[in-house]
């Protein structure tokens, strides 16, 4: 069953805005990543942060996580038309061997 | 580098046909997997292999099988196929299960009649 849930499931937004999306899941992680899926693609890995850490970046990305909540979201800073893509979280957990769980994700379009 | 590899990329089949789904990954990973992913739903792991000489259910394995040839090779076989298998197929690598990044092929897009 799918562990993660992104929210919102699409999102439009203009070239330079910034795109937020969140994840929320079930039950206790080891790590949550988050993937990016453009159309006819494979899933490439963004970001990996881990279940003691609260936020990560890499670039225009921004992760973060609350334990408590059991959520985690990923900002995309000054957004391009490149950055039109599907965007997914997975996590994965010891209850699970660790085997990655994956959400319905978020459909982001960038409009030029 | 080509990373991983799936083939073919795109299938039509009779139900009751068999084939192979092929997939192969050159960046000496321990681990592999197979999910399917169909619309609004994300990815359901069909099996994995942790590594070289292992397999195991995932989530969804009814209806496949698989087979780890070596560490580089790790084929998916539908023995007769159904509708209800017309999906998206990816394979994917990692070095280790869990807290490793995964890399994914492009995916093996099959039909079902």
């Amino acid at each position: 069953s799918q562990q993660g849930e992104e929210d919102p499931q699409a999102l439009s937004i203009q070239e330079g805005e910034n795109a937020t999306m969140n994840c929320s899941y079930k039950t206790s992680i080891n790590n949550l990543q988050w993937y990016r899926q453009n159309s006819g693609r494979g899933l490439v890995h963004l970001i990996l942060i881990r279940s003691n850490e609260r936020e990560k970046h890499s670039g225009r990305l921004r992760v973060t996580l609350d334990t408590s909540k059991k959520s985690s979201s990923l900002l995309i800073t000054a957004s391009r038309a490149a950055d039109t893509a599907s965007y997914f979280c997975a996590t994965d957990a010891r209850s699970n061997d660790y085997k990655l769980s994956f959400g319905a994700g978020t459909t982001v379009t960038v409009r030029a | 580098n080509a990373g991983v590899t799936q083939t073919p990329k795109f299938q039509v089949l009779k139900t009751g046909q068999s084939m192979t789904l092929q997939c192969a990954q050159d960046m000496n990973h321990n681990s592999m997997y197979w999910y399917r992913q169909d619309p609004g739903m994300g990815l359901r792991l069909i099996y994995y292999s942790a590594s070289e000489g292992t397999t195991d259910k995932g989530e969804v394995p009814n209806g496949y099988n698989v087979s780890r040839l070596n560490k580089r090779e790790f084929s998916l076989r539908l023995e007769s196929a159904a509708p209800s298998q017309t999906s998206v197929y990816f394979c994917a690598s990692s070095d280790w299960a869990g807290d490793q990044p995964q890399h994914f092929g492009d995916g093996t897009r099959l039909s079902i009649l």
